[in-house]
């Protein structure tokens, strides 16, 4: 089946030890999001690629990087992670050819920083 | 204040009740997304739709766009409907346009 897959479901690092987080779609949309998701908090949203266009929240801190290295695969590099990175990481995708492309969303990534 | 409200924030019902969780916006959207979220995190769409009425089995979705208004029902609740329900309007007319979400309604069928 077409899908969102993120890996792995549950990430433990240290504070200050850089830390990568990955999906891959088997969907060949066009665009994927990188949603972060705090307790009892609606997901915020931190940056999307519309194919290798990359589009960054203006609130989303430098310390959060992104590489979408083919149409597959995206990355979400936490260069410095602090306790208050500690989040459900979700990845989305969408065709971008038409508002009405549903989205598709990975089982989501938790990220535990001790 | 939020773009998208939702209410309740938490409900609990017997098994078999009929539920409804409402959303509120208060921007111009193009469509606009029920989503499921159980505990452990994986986000399921339920439904996305930019007028009337869809059904999926107890499911059941209703929006006013002169309102800016969209309700989720379920009938006949079961203890597995337990999960986050999370209501998302896309504003823009793209298809890259990213999602905005309400904070979701917690919902907790007992048996």
């Amino acid at each position: 089946d077409a899908m969102v897959i993120q890996n792995p479901r549950y990430q433990v690092t240290q504070f200050g030890k850089p830390v990568t987080l990955s999906c891959s779609q088997t969907l060949n949309h066009n665009v994927m999001y990188w949603y972060q998701q705090k307790s009892s908090q609606a997901p915020k949203l931190l940056f999307h690629y519309y194919d290798k266009d990359f589009n960054n929240e203006a609130d989303t801190p430098d310390n959060f990087q992104s590489r979408r290295p083919n149409t597959s695969f995206c990355f979400l590099d936490i260069r410095s992670p602090g306790l208050g990175d500690a989040a459900m990481y979700l990845c989305a995708t969408s065709s971008g050819t038409g508002v009405w492309n549903g989205y598709t969303f990975g089982s989501g990534t938790r990220l535990t920083v001790v | 204040k939020n773009e998208v409200e939702q209410s309740p924030q938490n409900l609990t019902a017997q098994e078999g009740e009929f539920i409804t969780i409402n959303c509120s916006y208060s921007v111009g959207i193009s469509a606009l997304h029920w989503l499921q979220q159980h505990p452990g995190g994986g986000i399921v769409s339920l439904f996305m739709l930019s007028s009337g009425k869809k059904k999926h089995g107890r499911l059941i979705a209703t929006i006013n766009i002169q309102e800016k208004h969209s309700s989720l029902h379920i009938t006949a609740s079961h203890p597995r409907d337990s999960a986050v329900y999370i209501c998302a309007v896309r504003s823009g007319n793209s298809g890259n346009t990213p999602l905005v979400f309400g904070k979701g309604t917690r919902l907790s069928v007992i048996a």
